[in-house]
């Protein structure tokens, strides 16, 4: 089965401008993350869907970023305006079910550099 | 909060040889345990999970990793290191209530001819 795809792979912006990623998730699958993983750290959750409904958006800063999953199948999530701490790969996520016991299965992330 | 301390950032081996990665944690429930691993490039891959069931757990490619509650340790270790698996590998705690991976801060394994 194809796996979680994201676009595009690597994206360098300069601050103050605007960026948006795309994912498209394993056919099926009800939940979708979006983690934010920056050099030399774990992978942190930023948003969570369940179908097309955020489940969990406590660590997303609001103020310049958002995330949309319209029909519950590919999702986006944009930064707007960029700063240079938001340099860092954006990871999606998918599972067939919501709950840290179901496997999730990750794209190979967007690699976004803000200069 | 649940959380987990990989204790090393870095691991070399030689092929041939055992494997150990660390891993602690903190939970003030009964914790789920997942090691990850990340090759360059590629995405996350799941390598084994523990779910409160046997204490010892065996994952793909040779990795398995043991649950000790008296210690909170949930330590990676493979017999024999290929040098396919350098790569970054990840300890991740999930309350079950929480239902929200948490993930360490990684332990990157070199293996070397």
């Amino acid at each position: 089965e194809a796996g979680v795809a994201q676009s595009p792979r690597y994206k360098i912006i300069e601050k103050r401008q605007s960026v948006a990623f795309w994912c498209n998730p394993i056919s099926g699958h009800a939940t979708l993350y979006w983690y934010q993983q920056i050099l030399g750290q774990g992978p942190k959750l930023l948003i969570q869907f369940q179908n097309n409904g955020v489940v969990d958006d406590s660590q997303l800063p609001k103020d310049r970023f958002s995330a949309e999953r319209l029909k519950g199948v590919d999702s986006t999530l944009k930064i707007q305006p960029a700063k240079l701490e938001d340099s860092a790969v954006y990871l999606c996520a998918s599972s067939p079910l919501a709950g840290g016991l179901h496997e999730q299965y990750f794209g190979p992330g967007t690699r976004l550099t803000v200069t | 909060a649940q959380s987990v301390t990989q204790l090393d950032s870095h691991v070399s081996v030689s092929e041939g040889t055992p494997v150990l990665l660390r891993c602690n944690y903190s939970s003030s429930y009964s914790p789920s345990l997942f090691w990850y691993v990340q090759h360059p490039n590629k995405g996350l891959q799941l390598l084994l999970k523990y779910t409160s069931a046997a204490t010892l757990v065996k994952g793909i490619n040779g990795f398995e990793a043991e649950f000790k509650k008296s210690e909170t340790s949930f330590h990676l270790t493979k017999p024999s290191a290929h040098m396919s698996d350098a790569a970054e590998y990840f300890c991740v705690v999930s309350d079950p209530g929480f239902q929200k991976l948490v993930f360490g801060t990684g332990t990157r394994l070199l293996v070397s001819p």
